[in-house]
């Protein structure tokens, strides 16, 4: 049974044409997690949630943004995506009760902009 | 500012030989997680190693932690085509009560020859 879900899975979008990836959690944890990930390098921590409490690192772009309305659900927001912004996309999830866990990542989205 | 470095970039081994993929880290931390990507997929978690001298195995694959010297390895035990993939360690940042980051490595890109 899935426990991290993104949707959609591949998503191609026009230069400067904002887009949302999706990302869902039946796991029911407090922590949701925004990574990006291009070609060939390591995930890059993009942003979190640690409830409502919004976390943004200090040098992801202001064109990214996020929402969470509730526990389950949790939204990227690219507000005028460049070709720099061509790249995987990864949700991922984790108890706020300390990092003895892991964190449980979902299948991605691959954005693709043209 | 924290550095995780990982070493070899690229392993191509024979199957049935036995390696090693280190990591190292800057910053004191006694938690070392291992998270292994295949082509186009999303990060599967292998091992997340909790103390200093902190050893877990998995079929052919045997992580440790060495928290002294900053190091975290990766043995693999003669290593069969399936293992074939690219090994992320992540050191996670700011530990609290709550959320934590993780920083990952450039990860390990191996390819196993039959």
């Amino acid at each position: 049974d899935a426990m991290v879900i993104q949707n959609p899975r591949y998503q191609v979008t026009q230069f400067g044409k904002p887009v949302t990836l999706s990302c869902s959690q039946t796991l029911n944890h407090n922590v949701m997690y925004w990574y990006q990930q291009k070609s060939s390098q390591a995930p890059k921590l993009l942003f979190h949630y640690y409830d409502k409490d919004f976390n943004n690192e200090a040098d992801t772009p202001d064109n990214f943004q996020s929402r969470r309305p509730n526990t389950s659900f949790c939204f990227l927001d690219i507000r005028s995506p460049g070709l720099g912004d061509a790249a995987m996309y990864l949700c991922a999830t984790s108890r706020a009760s300390g990092y003895t866990d892991t964190q449980y990542f979902g299948p991605g989205t691959r954005l693709t902009v043209l | 500012e924290l550095k995780v470095e990982q070493n070899p970039l690229f392993l191509s081994m024979q199957e049935g030989k036995n390696y090693t993929i280190y990591c190292n880290y800057s910053t004191t931390s006694d938690r070392l997680y291992w998270y292994r990507q295949d082509p186009g997929k999303s990060l599967e978690s292998l091992f997340v190693l909790l103390s200093n001298g902190a050893v877990k195995q998995e079929g052919r694959l045997m992580a440790s932690l060495d928290t002294k010297a900053r190091l975290s390895t990766l043995h693999i035990t003669a290593a069969v085509h399936d293992l074939s993939a690219t090994y992320f360690c992540a050191h996670p940042r700011r530990p609290g009560a709550g959320s934590y980051q993780l920083t990952f490595g450039k990860g390990t890109k191996l390819s196993v020859i039959p």
